[in-house]
């Protein structure tokens, strides 16, 4: 079974452009959250989608970042315009329906952003 | 203060010691509780999950005290390949019917041959 991918793996823009990053959950899980680890900090929550749906995006640092989910399937994250305090590297995460009683997140490997 | 705290660390120990992480959180409504372990430049991978009654898998032993809002790892014969960083991890409830993972800082662990 394929797990969470996440693209690119690293991107170094300048301060002020626009940066989409993509994850891919791991096939049939509803759950899909996103994560950031800034340099020296412990990994923060972002946002949570169920399916389509934005379940809670209480960790969203401010509105120049934007998620989506459209069709339920990989989720886009774009940071416009970025700033350098977004650096850091950003983790997707995939869990299957809650409801089945399963908590457990499985992460991909990290987009690694560096804002210059 | 944080909602999760773990020892800062690191810690080296030599191969085949036993080793103990120890964690608090201070959120008396959290769910679930996890140890994740974090190879350099790598993503979390969940190391195991901690239930209340305490668990075992292999040379790892997880225990959970909601009481003290205490959570700890025990690794032991400890080998090269657990040298990672460990993250102790919460999952809280955060008002409907919303959680969200709650992550430690993390504590550097290297084995030495």
């Amino acid at each position: 079974e394929a797990g969470v991918t996440q693209f690119p793996s690293h991107s170094v823009i300048e301060k002020g452009q626009t940066v989409t990053l993509r994850c891919d959950p791991i096939s049939g899980h509803d759950n899909l959250y996103w994560y950031r680890r800034v340099m020296g900090k412990e990994i923060k929550f972002l946002l949570h989608f169920v399916k389509e749906s934005k379940q809670d995006e209480s960790g969203m640092p401010n509105n120049r970042f934007l998620a989506e989910r459209t069709g339920g399937t990989y989720s886009t994250l774009k940071v416009q315009p970025a700033e350098l305090e977004d650096s850091g590297v950003y983790f997707c995460a995939s869990s299957q329906d809650r409801a089945r009683g399963s908590y457990e997140q499985y992460f991909g490997p990290g987009t690694r952003l560096t804002v210059t | 203060r944080k909602e999760v705290e773990q020892d800062p660390g690191p810690f080296n120990v030599p191969e085949g010691a036993t080793v103990a992480f120890n964690c608090t959180y201070s959120n008396s409504a959290s769910q679930s509780f996890f140890w994740y372990r974090q190879d350099c430049r790598k993503e979390p991978k969940l190391l195991m999950s901690v239930y209340s009654s305490g668990n075992e898998d292999g040379r790892f032993t997880a225990q959970l005290n909601r009481a003290s809002q205490y959570i700890s790892l025990l690794i032991r014969d400890s080998k090269l390949s657990d040298s990672a960083t460990y993250l102790c991890v919460v999952n809280i409830w955060s008002g409907g019917s919303n959680y969200k993972l709650t992550f430690g800082k993390g504590t550097l662990l290297t084995v030495n041959p």
